[in-house]
């Protein structure tokens, strides 16, 4: 099994340029996720999804948009990059979203750059 | 909401010797608790959880966790450090709020010296 796949591993854009980190899971799992590191202050959960076509907030969700059309996949849209969303982004799964005690699967993780 | 405290954004440690790495949660009911690791450029690897039942956790790599519910607190220990336990460490716990929520400490950078 692959597990959890990000693309791409390294980007750089410019402000206001637009783009859409891809997150894929082979585990059939319910739950998916997105966070973001910076230093000094962990990982942040951005969005999370429990299921195909459910989506919700978390910490930090301003400048970033999700869609769940498939159980597989869960990409992260930024619409307009701001030089703050500069940051390393995981992508995380969990096979149930009932399930306290699953835990989360990472990908390998996206070095974002905005310039 | 719950919260995850982790003590000292750096711990340097010689070889051999023991590693303490201390979390402190907050939570108005027993949580789930994980810790995680993560090495340079990779992503995040579970050590151990915490679920309900026997409170010392055994993980790989020799590293073990202890839940006390007094002391809200679930540190990680390993009693002899090696070098490619260098790596930053994340302690983190799941939160109940119709869905599961996984919350994380800011994280604790292991330095091993030789």
């Amino acid at each position: 099994n692959a597990g959890v796949t990000q693309t791409p591993k390294f980007q750089v854009l410019k402000t206001g340029q637009s783009m859409t980190l891809q997150c894929a899971q082979d585990m059939n799992h319910e739950y998916m996720s997105w966070y973001r590191q910076d230093p000094g202050m962990g990982l942040r959960l951005i969005h999370y999804s429990v299921g195909a076509g459910i989506t919700d907030q978390g910490e930090v969700p301003n400048g970033y948009n999700v869609s769940r059309s498939t159980t597989e996949d869960f990409p992260l849209r930024l619409l307009s990059a701001a030089p703050s969303q500069t940051s390393v982004y995981f992508c995380a799964s969990s096979y149930s979203k009932f399930r306290g005690n699953s835990p989360l699967h990472f990908g390998n993780g996206t070095r974002l750059t905005v310039t | 909401a719950q919260s995850v405290t982790q003590l000292g954004s750096h711990v340097s440690v010689s070889e051999g010797a023991l590693v303490l790495l201390r979390c402190n949660y907050s939570s108005s009911v027993p949580p789930y608790l994980f810790w995680y690791v993560q090495y340079p450029n990779q992503g995040l690897q579970l050590l151990l959880k915490y679920t309900t039942g026997a409170t010392l956790v055994k993980g790989i790599n020799g590293f073990e966790a202890e839940f006390k519910k007094s002391e809200t607190s679930f540190h990680l220990t390993k009693p002899s450090a090696h070098m490619s336990d260098a790596a930053e460490y994340f302690c983190a716990v799941s939160e109940a709020s119709g869905t599961y929520k996984y919350i994380f400490g800011t994280g604790t950078r292991l330095k091993v010296l030789a």
